[in-house]
């Protein structure tokens, strides 16, 4: 049972436009984190959420946490080719042992 | 600052040899510790988890093993690999706050031929 669906699972783009991935759950989430990955790297962590309705920016990237804590969303305005990368969202729980759940991630190409 | 080094960074092994892989963190006490194996492009799948030296607890059954001698160090093992234990390993450490923030090491690409 996949508890974090992550969407698109792919997406290629054109530099300059904008997109959204979308990261949703049927479960409450007490934060959630974004983080990016390169091939051949470890993930780095952007940003972590942790109030229903939250909103943080970061430069060109908008991260909202639903009101319910069950879902959120990142936004890139006018993507550079260095946004690039596999983008993947975790949430955590209470009672998961300060585990995280992992979202399968998105493949983000912005082509120059 | 704390830092994470897992080594080393690729690892060519035969089918049936053994595996040793090893992750230190430096600038915290107590980590929570993590070693996650992922496929190309996707997702991150948890193998291990410890909280505290010897304790370890194990996410998937396979032919891995996992094992904290020190509060900073976690060692990822196998007696005898096979084909489909190839794949990125990631060793993570988090602070074990309300945060649940876990920060990576650089990886180690292991292929099994």
């Amino acid at each position: 049972t996949q508890l974090l669906e992550q969407s698109p699972q792919f997406l290629s783009i054109q530099e300059g436009e904008n997109l959204t991935v979308y990261c949703n759950s049927s479960s409450v989430f007490s934060s959630l984190q974004w983080y990016r990955q390169e091939p051949g790297e470890g993930p780095v962590l952007l940003v972590t959420v942790v109030t229903g309705g939250e909103v943080k920016k970061l430069k060109r990237l908008t991260f909202q946490f639903g009101d319910a804590r069950k879902d959120s969303s990142l936004h890139i305005t006018a993507a550079q080719p260095g946004d690039t990368g596999l983008y993947l969202c975790a949430g955590g729980r209470r009672d998961s042992n300060y585990q995280l759940i992992w979202g399968a991630g998105t493949k983000l190409i912005i082509k120059p | 600052s704390q830092t994470i080094h897992q080594w080393p960074a690729t690892l060519v092994q035969p089918v049936g040899s053994p595996l040793s892989l090893e992750c230190t963190v430096e600038g915290t006490s107590n980590p929570n510790l993590y070693w996650y194996r992922q496929a190309a492009g996707r997702g991150l799948q948890l193998l291990f988890y410890s909280v505290g030296i010897g304790q370890i607890s194990s996410e998937v059954p396979q032919n891995l093993s996992a094992s904290r001698p020190q509060d900073r160090q976690f060692i990822l093992s196998s007696k005898k690999l096979l084909l489909s234990d190839s794949g990125f390993y990631l060793c993570a450490w988090s602070g074990g706050d309300a945060s649940y923030e876990q920060y990576f090491g650089p990886g180690t690409r292991l292929t099994v031929t």
